[in-house]
């Protein structure tokens, strides 16, 4: 089974502070992606990946960075957080390409900035 | 990106067949049409994809007309269990592409 890994599940950080989210796949999949979900608004893609060392912004990348230096990981960097990123983040990753566009998601990350 | 139109919310009771109905006016020729699945404090799962006329699979169908601007996601005999938010989506496979949800249709099963 595809195996996708967030590294917390709960976190809980500060105003102002840099906060990392590593997300990490094992089945060797071209792509990952970036979402946040929040009451009433779906899933927003933040930010995406087609490879190693390639990103492209999503509906709503302000406030965020990423870092992909390895196929399997894919980081999202909370530069300065601040209370508007209280949200649950999912990670996903899909093999891309013609066989399939089914994407596998982690079990999320509920932030909270206090 | 094509964008998806599916109704907000539905009920419907165990045992029924449940079909949800997504618009997608502006789906290209390459586009694919996927349908996920997401119960509460979990990620989406993938459902079940097509392109065209009718895909089946252990959990669901999937009808598309030969216009391809709308699909039906059908579920038969649902249960309690099957009480989650469905989203559809619209996409090429293209290794480039991204993967956009909308707000998707919150089913509810009743007893």
């Amino acid at each position: 089974d595809v195996k996708v890994t967030q590294s917390s599940r709960y976190l809980v950080k500060r105003t102002g502070e840099k906060v990392f989210l590593e997300c990490v796949q094992d089945m060797d999949h071209e792509n990952m992606f970036w979402y946040r979900q929040d009451p009433g608004l779906g899933l927003r893609l933040i930010y995406f990946s087609y490879d190693v060392k390639m990103k492209e912004k999503g509906d709503i990348p302000e406030g965020y960075s990423v870092s992909r230096e390895k196929k399997e990981r894919f980081s999202l960097i909370l530069e300065s957080a601040s209370t508007n990123q209280t949200s649950m983040y999912l990670c996903a990753s899909s093999s891309g390409g013609s066989q399939s566009t089914e994407a596998f998601f982690g079990q999320g990350t509920r932030l909270t900035v206090v | 990106l094509a964008k998806t139109t599916q109704p907000i919310s539905m009920d419907s009771y165990e045992g029924q067949e449940v079909n949800i109905t997504c618009s997608h006016n502006n789906i290209a020729t390459n586009d694919y049409i996927t349908w996920y699945q997401q119960f509460p404090s979990q990620g989406p799962r993938f459902i079940i994809q097509g392109y065209k006329t009718k895909v089946t699979n252990e959990v669901a169908s999937l009808f598309i007309p030969a216009d391809r601007k709308s699909s039906t996601l059908s579920l038969p005999r649902v249960s309690l269990s099957d009480t989650a938010v469905y989203y559809c989506l619209v996409g090429s496979r293209n290794r480039d592409d991204k993967i956009i949800f909308g707000k998707g249709t919150r089913l509810h099963i009743l007893p």
